[in-house]
């Protein structure tokens, strides 16, 4: 148990659907991630804020939006994906005090999303 | 761009073994960090270790330790006398002080017994 739990685990979507992932961490760190594993490619990083604010947006497409309510909790909102976006979604977290700066970060189980 | 490269995507070893895993990366910052990442079947991504690249001495933690050569840009991972439950995917990580942090295309490890 790392202190960041995704859910749900597995999700199947359609094209037209709107979904969305959640991320919660329990390691009063300020500063979360969203990744996107798929199977033939490195860990893409996709978001990252730091204390609620967006600080990274690398070029994800916007299909994808996330929300940070507060610093427990990250949101992926999904809407009209295609079949490529099918991958492992993993949330992680760091402590945010150095500017996340070379921090160590833990991840979640991450969500195993397919779209069909 | 920085750029994380392993060449190996897969190796085996075999129990009580030791093993090495390469990682080299593309970068002109001279302060950044590198990190290894196990990811185990059930899919829960961890730490395994870090090195800060100020630091000349190789980070060392249990039976892992690394070969950092700052001028080679290469970081290597050692497992020695390797357990069945260090089969995992691992993904050597840069981190240029927070701005941009990439991940290597993994190295899929299976520990044989």
């Amino acid at each position: 148990e790392t202190g960041v739990t995704q859910t749900p685990r597995h999700l199947v979507m359609g094209m037209t659907n709107k979904k969305s992932l959640k991320c919660e961490q329990h390691l009063g760190h300020n500063a979360m991630y969203w990744y996107k594993q798929s199977a033939k490619k490195p860990l893409e990083l996709m978001f990252v804020y730091n204390f609620k604010e967006q600080t990274e947006n690398n070029s994800v497409p916007s299909r994808f939006s996330p929300e940070c309510p507060n610093s427990s909790h990250l949101f992926l909102h999904l809407h009209t994906l295609q079949p490529e976006d099918s991958a492992l979604y993993l949330c992680a977290s760091s402590s945010g005090t150095s500017g996340r700066e070379g921090e160590t970060q833990y991840f979640g189980p991450g969500t195993r999303l397919l779209v069909l | 761009a920085q750029t994380v490269t392993q060449s190996q995507p897969e190796m085996s070893v075999q129990e009580a073994e030791t093993v090495t895993l390469s990682c080299t990366y593309d970068t002109s910052e001279n302060n950044y960090y590198l990190f290894w990442y196990k990811q185990p079947p059930s899919r829960q991504m961890i730490l395994v270790i870090r090195q800060e690249a100020y630091k000349q001495q190789n980070a060392t933690e249990n039976r892992f330790s690394v070969n950092f050569q700052k001028a080679a840009k290469s970081f290597s991972l050692k497992i020695s006398d390797s357990q069945l439950g260090d089969t995992a995917m691992y993904f050597c990580a840069y981190d240029n002080y927070g701005q941009n942090f990439v991940f290597g295309p993994g190295t899929r490890l299976s520990v044989l017994p």
